[in-house]
């Protein structure tokens, strides 16, 4: 039963400091991804990462960056947050070109 | 890169109508189409999907067509349950692995 964890389901931080979201899979999957959700614009995709210290820019990468050191672990980074960055982001992994399987979340507010 | 358009935003049924959504799709490179449906306050789940090579596939209730000519593809629910209550989305894969989604439509069933 694959499983994909998020390092916090809430988290309020401050415009300016910068945030980590992390992401951990443990079914070996090789791909993972970010996405944002937001109400009426569904799920947009930030960044992913098809292998270790891989990366690809997704259609909203501004503001973002990523890190993936090892394979099961693929972090989101903020590095100056913004209040237009209050969001709903999900993580997700899969095995080629098949099933994404998603994180619970981390809802994100920056006041 | 990809664009995936999808319709209707919101659409509510009475217990035991069909329900259809549909989407279209602008990469004739993409080649699989997975549906995904998201409960409240839970993360996206796959329900059904469907490859380029076939033109339909069903599960029980559920049922996808692909048209790749027209660059369409629908979700057909029969039977529809309170339970199946939720947002939808569809997505088309771009650039391999990474899925691009629509912008979602919630599904109301009232009994």
């Amino acid at each position: 039963d694959v499983k994909v964890t998020q390092s916090s389901r809430y988290l309020v931080k401050r415009t300016g400091e910068k945030v980590f979201l992390e992401c951990v899979q443990d079914m070996d999957h090789e791909n993972m991804f970010w996405y944002r959700q937001d109400p009426g614009l569904g799920l947009r995709l930030i960044y992913f990462s098809y292998d270790v210290k891989m990366k690809e820019k997704g259609d909203i990468p501004e503001g973002y960056s990523v890190s993936r050191e090892k394979k099961e672990r693929f972090s989101l980074i903020l590095e100056s947050a913004s209040t237009n960055q209050t969001s709903m982001y999900l993580c997700a992994s899969s095995l080629g070109k098949g099933e994404q399987f998603f994180g619970p979340g981390t809802r994100l507010t920056v006041l | 890169g990809e664009n995936v358009e999808q319709h209707p935003s919101t659409l509510s049924v009475q217990e035991g109508d069909s329900a259809v959504i549909k989407c279209t799709y602008s990469d004739s490179a993409s080649n699989y189409f997975p549906w995904y449906k998201q409960e409240l306050g839970k993360r996206p789940q796959l329900i059904i999907d469907i490859r380029s090579n076939v033109g339909e596939k069903k599960d029980q209730r559920i049922a996808v067509t692909l048209n790749k000519t027209a660059k369409h593809f629908s979700l057909h629910i029969t039977e529809t349950q309170p339970e199946d209550s939720a947002v939808y989305f569809c997505a088309a894969n771009q650039a391999g692995t990474a899925l691009i989604f629509g912008k979602g439509t919630t599904l109301s069933v009232s009994s």
